[in-house]
């Protein structure tokens, strides 16, 4: 069965400080892997996705990169703003036949001024 | 173009009672899934209808049924409604391009008193 854990749970950064959340799950046998950012009470905004064979994707300042041999995923947040303060959750969809995805429980991050 | 809706945005009910959430997807999606979001946790997966079809269920109990209609619109119902049902529910649509990246609406805040 597919665990997804996600550390550190939560994370208080001063602005300008690069970030890296942290993303690993139990059976690497994924197709995808996708980061959201969610604000409180809201939905899930979609950030990156990465194929299973891919290794990264770039979007502005943040970098999702996939090791799936070691089942684990990073993404990084260059330059914080107080306006990245979300949670960031990883979500895993384990196969082409199924649009389940398996989520960790988030990076609950706040950047401060 | 519009992302996905979802109505309403806020629910209060009554333990025992039963409820009908809605959800309409991104023109051009013909998959929906459902998800419930319990505070603290990251969504958990309900169901997923593609082309008004159910293709998966996760681990609810049959108080939670679903349907999705020719427009691919869906439905989420819930019978006999629990405390522990109040949550934060999510639908999802999914493009049908090779990335089969998934795109949430707001959610529906239901309450269960």
């Amino acid at each position: 069965k597919q665990e997804v854990t996600q550390i550190p749970a939560a994370l208080s950064v001063p602005e300008g400080e690069n970030l890296v959340l942290n993303c690993s799950f139990t059976d690497s046998a994924i197709y995808n892997l996708q980061w959201f950012r969610q604000d409180p009470g809201k939905g899930l905004t979609s950030l990156l996705l990465i194929q299973s064979s891919q290794r990264e994707q770039t979007s502005g300042r943040l970098n999702a990169s996939l090791d799936k041999s070691s089942g684990r995923s990073t993404l990084y947040i260059a330059a914080s703003q107080p306006g990245d303060s979300a949670t960031y959750l990883c979500a895993v969809r384990q196969s082409y036949n199924t649009d389940k995805l398996i989520f960790g429980t988030g990076t609950r991050l706040q950047v401060f001024p | 173009d519009a992302g996905v809706t979802q109505s309403p945005t806020h629910l209060i009910k009554t333990r025992g009672q039963h409820v009908t959430l809605r959800c309409s997807p991104i023109s051009g999606h013909k998959s929906v899934s459902w998800y419930q979001q319990v505070l603290g946790q990251g969504p958990q997966f309900i169901f997923q209808y593609y082309e008004k079809e159910e293709r998966g269920r996760g681990n609810f109990p049959d108080r939670f049924s679903a349907r999705q209609f020719p427009n691919y619109s869906s439905e989420l119902n819930v019978n006999a409604l629990l405390l522990g049902d109040s949550a934060l529910y999510l639908c999802a649509s999914r493009s049908t391009g090779d990335s089969y990246e998934q795109y949430f609406g707001p959610g529906t805040r239901l309450t269960v008193t």
